[in-house]
């Protein structure tokens, strides 16, 4: 089955410390996001890659860092410079064509991050 | 800066009932709009997508789109308990790239 998964589902970490959550997708999508949800709040971007090599930064990306090595992975690194890192993070992939409705994002399961 | 509006709720609908979102947005070149069900703990999962103004119907779930307006809704007939969720309205007018999330509407349906 196609999919993204994500890893780990689960995470603590205590202050100070960098964290990398994985995302692998299998979808042949050429675009893939990351953002953060903040319990009672909706999506807010971190980072986003339209092809392998090239990232962008989103809305909150400060105390974050990726890599687009290959088509299918996209991790996200939670630095210590992250002030408020306690959150769900979530990876999503979408066919990246720009036309009216590529934009449907496929999500993976999430990783719960909680700082100690 | 795109926004998109909703009412945090939560929505309360008996079973049996049309449960009734809205969202409101603010770039009126916007096309295309999403509307994402989130389960709490999970992760959200596609359910309408529309971008031509008026309805559209798929199963128990209409989406209405008003361009001029500049509002979008969410119509769930005969609501499930098993509807309840989050639901989040989202403008994803460049094709995924930077689509804006509404912070979503609770929708509670009782049994």
């Amino acid at each position: 089955d196609g999919g993204i998964t994500q890893s780990p589902k689960y995470l603590f970490r205590k202050e100070g410390q960098n964290v990398t959550l994985s995302c692998e997708q299998n979808l042949n999508h050429d675009a893939m996001y990351w953002y953060r949800q903040d319990p009672g709040q909706g999506l807010r971007l971190i980072y986003y890659s339209q092809i392998v090599n090239d990232f962008q930064k989103g809305d909150i990306a400060e105390g974050y860092s990726v890599s687009r090595e290959k088509k299918e992975s996209f991790p996200l690194t939670v630095t210590s410079a992250q002030k408020n890192p306690t959150a769900f993070y979530l990876c999503a992939s979408s066919i990246g064509v720009d036309r009216v409705g590529g934009g449907e994002l496929f999500f993976g399961e999430g990783s719960r991050l909680t700082v100690l | 800066q795109k926004e998109v509006e909703q009412n945090s709720g939560p929505l309360s609908v008996p079973e049996g009932a049309i449960a009734s979102l809205n969202c409101t947005y603010s770039d009126r070149g916007s096309q295309s709009f999403f509307w994402y069900r989130q389960y709490s703990g999970k992760s959200p999962e596609l359910i309408m997508f529309i971008y031509s103004n008026g309805d559209k119907e798929d199963g128990r779930f209409t989406a209405q789109l008003n361009k001029a307006s500049q509002y979008v809704s969410l119509l769930i007939r005969d609501s499930q308990p098993s509807d309840s969720a989050t639901y989040l309205c989202a403008d994803g007018n460049t094709g995924g790239f930077k689509t804006i999330f509404g912070a979503g509407t609770r929708l509670f349906v009782k049994a």
